[in-house]
């Protein structure tokens, strides 16, 4: 089967770093996106690995490790605004840009 | 502003009967989805379709039909045979082949009684 794992819930104060770290299991890869979730909204775009390394996008950035079917993403001056859902997907089909989705971290930044 | 519109917004079924979330994009994208998130939990494929007149079952299909007759529309219609259909629906489409984002409506709450 495939699968994305990640922590379900992690918490943080105003101000702190926070990692959220995600490992996959597809039968394909063609790349790791991070999408941020308020509550009852609409999920939204964060930031996208097609290569190893890592991505920087203002306070937040993202890192794959493929060897390993790793990646995370680093939040950096946390505020009370970044409590949300943060979900990992993976592209893993070629000719499509379906994604599968981890079941989601809940975030809760405290002030 | 483009975007994608998913109507109704929450909406309540007697169980028996079917019921159809609308969803339209103007944004010109090729390919759109439809995910169902239970609470808590991730979002799982329903349908895709990359391109008019033609869609594909995703991961839990069973339940659920589509149609994509054109470009900007993909309406998915949650029938009878889906055996737990309340949920958080979510539609969402991407530039076909892009490798990269896709864009996500507002989500319709579907609700059976």
């Amino acid at each position: 089967g495939q699968s994305l794992e990640q922590p379900s819930e992690v918490t943080a104060v105003e101000g702190a770093i926070v990692q959220i770290n995600c490992t996959y299991q597809t039968s394909g890869f063609y790349g790791l996106s991070w999408y941020q979730q308020h509550d009852g909204g609409a999920p939204t775009f964060l930031s996208y690995n097609a290569l190893d390394g890592l991505e920087e996008t203002g306070r937040f950035s993202s890192f794959l490790s493929r060897s390993d079917s790793y990646g995370y993403l680093l939040l950096q001056e946390l505020q009370m605004k970044d409590s949300a859902s943060y979900f990992c997907a993976v592209r893993a089909s070629y000719n499509t840009d379906k994604l599968i989705f981890g079941t989601g971290t809940r975030l809760q930044v405290f002030p | 502003d483009g975007g994608i519109t998913q109507s109704p917004k929450y909406l309540f079924r007697k169980e028996g009967q079917n019921v159809t979330l609308s969803c339209e994009q103007n944004l010109n994208h090729d390919a759109m989805y439809w995910y169902r998130q239970d609470p808590g939990q991730g979002l799982r494929l329903i349908y895709y379709s990359q391109i008019v007149n033609d869609f594909q079952k995703g991961d839990i299909a069973e339940g659920y039909s589509v149609s994509r007759e054109k470009k900007e529309s993909f309406p998915l219609t949650v029938t009878s045979a889906q055996k737990n259909p309340t949920a958080f629906y979510l539609c969402a489409s991407s530039i076909r082949l892009s490798g990269n984002t896709i864009y996500f409506g507002e989500g319709s709450w579907l609700t059976v009684v």
